[in-house]
């Protein structure tokens, strides 16, 4: 069963900061990985997905990376701002589940002070 | 082009009534999920549907829980009898499997039961 962990809980940085968000998984047989953001009684946004074959994926101030030998995936995010406090969860797509079925972890409250 | 639609966004009802969830994903996605979100559970995926038939039903937690998409535009996810143990955010997500399955929120129902 796969099982996917984000450490830590909960971050809180001052304005200007990069943030660094972790997320790790116990089987490395993957599709691929998506990075989300919700906001309080909020949906989740999707940010990134980094398939199986790739290293990492840019958007912006945001930056994924993977490590599938390892079982981790980090985001970054330069510069934060206020406005990019959230919560932060990884979801991956396991190989030996169902195309499109994702196990999330419990995400990493993000709290960026002006 | 608009996102993934859910009615309503909130719901109260009491112990032992029918609650019916909408969800209308985005316009030619063929993937529709439904999730279940509690403090206590984090994310969980209860059933997910490819062109309209279901292809996951392991995470509905009991009989009283039953899904449907009728059509490519539109699914339902019922809860009859409801319990107050069924309290939590429920969210559904589409995606096009050619896009690698990128998943796209809608708001979500957030379901009392009383």
């Amino acid at each position: 069963k796969q099982e996917v962990t984000q450490i830590p809980a909960a971050l809180s940085v001052p304005e200007g900061e990069n943030l660094v968000l972790n997320c790790s998984f116990t089987d490395s047989a993957i599709y691929n990985l998506q990075w989300f953001r919700q906001d309080p009684g909020k949906g989740l946004t999707s940010l990134l997905l980094i398939q199986s074959s790739q290293r990492e994926q840019t958007s912006g101030r945001l930056n994924a990376s993977l490590d599938k030998s390892s079982g981790r995936s980090t985001l970054y995010i330069a510069a934060s701002q206020p406005g990019d406090s959230a919560t932060y969860l990884c979801a991956v797509n396991r190989q030996g589940d169902s195309w499109g079925k994702l196990q999330f972890g419990a995400g990493t409250q993000v709290v960026v002070t002006p | 082009d608009a996102g993934v639609i859910q009615s309503p966004r909130h719901e109260v009802t009491e112990m032992g009534q029918e609650v019916t969830l909408r969800c209308k994903p985005i316009s030619g996605h063929d993937y529709l999920f439904w999730y279940r979100q509690t403090m206590m559970r984090g994310l969980e995926l209860l059933i997910y549907f490819n062109n309209n038939v279901p292809i996951d039903d392991s995470g509905m937690p009991e009989d009283r829980f039953s899904a449907k998409m009728p059509n490519a535009s539109f699914s339902t996810l019922k809860i009859q009898p409801s319990e107050p143990r069924d309290s939590a955010v429920y969210f559904c997500a589409s995606s096009l499997v050619g896009n690698y399955n990128e998943q796209f929120f809608g708001p979500g129902t957030r379901l009392t039961v009383l």
